[in-house]
């Protein structure tokens, strides 16, 4: 399995709190994502990187940001969470970058629970 | 919005039986496309790739691709009770930027 750990695994959260989720990985990609997985949405795209500092937004960025200071850390943040931000948040890493994508390697999820 | 479309399911198969998971998606200039298997509770995991038209073998698992008819399929044959997960399409859009996941199907395959 890719070296590819989220932290942490399950969080109980209220609503108007900070809440920053941690993706580390051991494989040297340059590549992370930040998705979510809702029922009836499916993955959906946060905000991912391409390399120490460079980050982009995707589909669903709004209320949340992306900080990448090494190569091995993604880090995204709540900074006021909600309960539709309630989900479970996937990083996911990959060596090519999208033009030509073999293997998206997923971390086991991170499931947030906003009161 | 690109849009990567999938029949929700359950698609209910018994054991032995070929299932067969269907994915059309929006944007005609996409190029590469892939299947995700996803056990619940579990994340997901590619399983086949596929970027020319026609079909694709990997074991028990064959890829179809049809550009014109913007459809991509998956074919499970001999299908077993621990194929029982959600198949996720995704499909890099034409700007070559990100992957596109459609809401997956969950397939139940019967002893």
């Amino acid at each position: 399995d890719a070296g590819i750990t989220q932290s942490p695994r399950h969080k109980v959260t209220e609503t108007g709190t900070p809440v920053t989720l941690r993706c580390h990985q051991t494989e040297n990609h340059r590549y992370m994502y930040w998705y979510r997985q809702d029922p009836g949405h499916g993955l959906r795209l946060i905000h991912y990187s391409y390399g120490v500092k460079d980050t982009d937004k995707g589909e669903v960025s709004d209320g949340y940001s992306v900080s990448r200071s090494k190569t091995e850390d993604f880090l995204l943040t709540l900074e006021s969470a909600t309960s539709s931000q309630t989900s479970v948040y996937f990083c996911a890493i990959s060596e090519s970058p999208a033009t030509s994508i073999e293997k998206l390697f997923f971390g086991s999820g991170t499931q947030l629970s906003v009161l | 919005q690109k849009e990567v479309e999938q029949n929700s399911g359950p698609l209910s198969v018994p054991e032995g039986a070929i299932a067969s998971l269907n994915c059309t998606y929006s944007d005609r200039g996409s190029q590469s496309f892939f299947w995700y298997r996803q056990y619940s509770g579990k994340s997901p995991e590619l399983i086949m790739s596929i970027y020319s038209n026609g079909d694709k073998e990997d074991g028990r698992f064959t890829a179809q691709l049809n550009k014109a008819s913007q459809y991509v399929s998956l074919l499970i044959r001999d299908s077993q009770p621990s194929d029982s997960a959600t198949y996720l399409c995704a499909v890099i859009d034409s700007g070559y930027s990100t992957l596109t996941f459609g809401k997956g199907t969950m397939l139940l395959v019967s002893p």
